[in-house]
């Protein structure tokens, strides 16, 4: 899998956009971005992906560059729930063969009153 | 929703004892993981199967072995357990081509 590099930690205030930004610079054509989180003491949850253009659900908002070298998880109003482990991970398409996720160290995000 | 159970939140075991880590997800998934989560180590990948009796090893299989006779069932056996294996185990469970979704964990005390 593509290796991505991401901040160890980013903090933000209650209520305001968190943009946590993922590179992926050797990432190839077919493969996709995949967001999770970790909340403390729980498992991993998935929040998004996409390949080649913007995503939005009703979680958070990915931006992916048009080189797709890099991406932003965006979440738009920020809550002291969303204080969690946010992991970005490259992902061969499951056409390619039996992909798995191979997760990083991720973002410890902490969102403060 | 998709819900994987892991049928222990905590486990203590003593060195040398067989122990059965169990996952059951209600939604006919053909893929089932186990992951093991270590401070510093992030998640790494032990097993994964893509079909009933079907198992692939993942990137730490050593230690570990897996059994999946049932499609909702995906158990991870430590045949001797050690010190060294106390851990959180992660479970999960997806449909070829979607994202993962993962159990509650399993904290394991190998003592």
């Amino acid at each position: 899998d593509a290796k991505t590099t991401q901040p160890t930690s980013m903090d933000c205030a209650e209520g305001r956009a968190a943009n946590l930004p993922c590179n992926h610079s050797t990432i190839s054509g077919n493969e996709y971005v995949y967001w999770y989180r970790q909340i403390h003491s729980q498992g991993p949850q998935y929040i998004i992906h996409g390949l080649k253009n913007n995503e939005t659900n009703e979680m958070a908002s990915l931006i992916i560059t048009e080189d797709r070298k890099s991406s932003t998880l965006i979440l738009p109003h920020a809550t002291l729930r969303d204080t969690a482990v946010y992991y970005c991970i490259v992902r061969p398409p499951m056409n390619s063969g039996y992909s798995t996720l191979t997760f990083g160290k991720g973002t410890m995000l902490l969102v403060s009153p | 929703d998709v819900k994987v159970t892991q049928s222990s939140r905590y486990l203590v075991k003593r060195t040398g004892e067989k122990v059965f880590l169990e996952c059951v997800q209600d939604m006919d998934h053909e893929n089932m993981f186990w992951y093991r989560q270590d401070p510093g180590l992030g998640l790494r990948l032990i097993y994964f199967s893509y079909d009933v009796k079907m198992k692939e090893k993942g990137d730490i299989p050593e230690g570990y072995s897996v059994s999946r006779e049932k499609k909702e069932r995906f158990s991870l056996i430590l045949e001797s357990a050690s010190t060294n294996q106390t851990s959180m185990y992660l479970c999960a469970s997806s449909a070829t081509g979607h994202g993962y979704t993962f159990g509650s964990g399993t904290r394991l005390t190998v003592v």
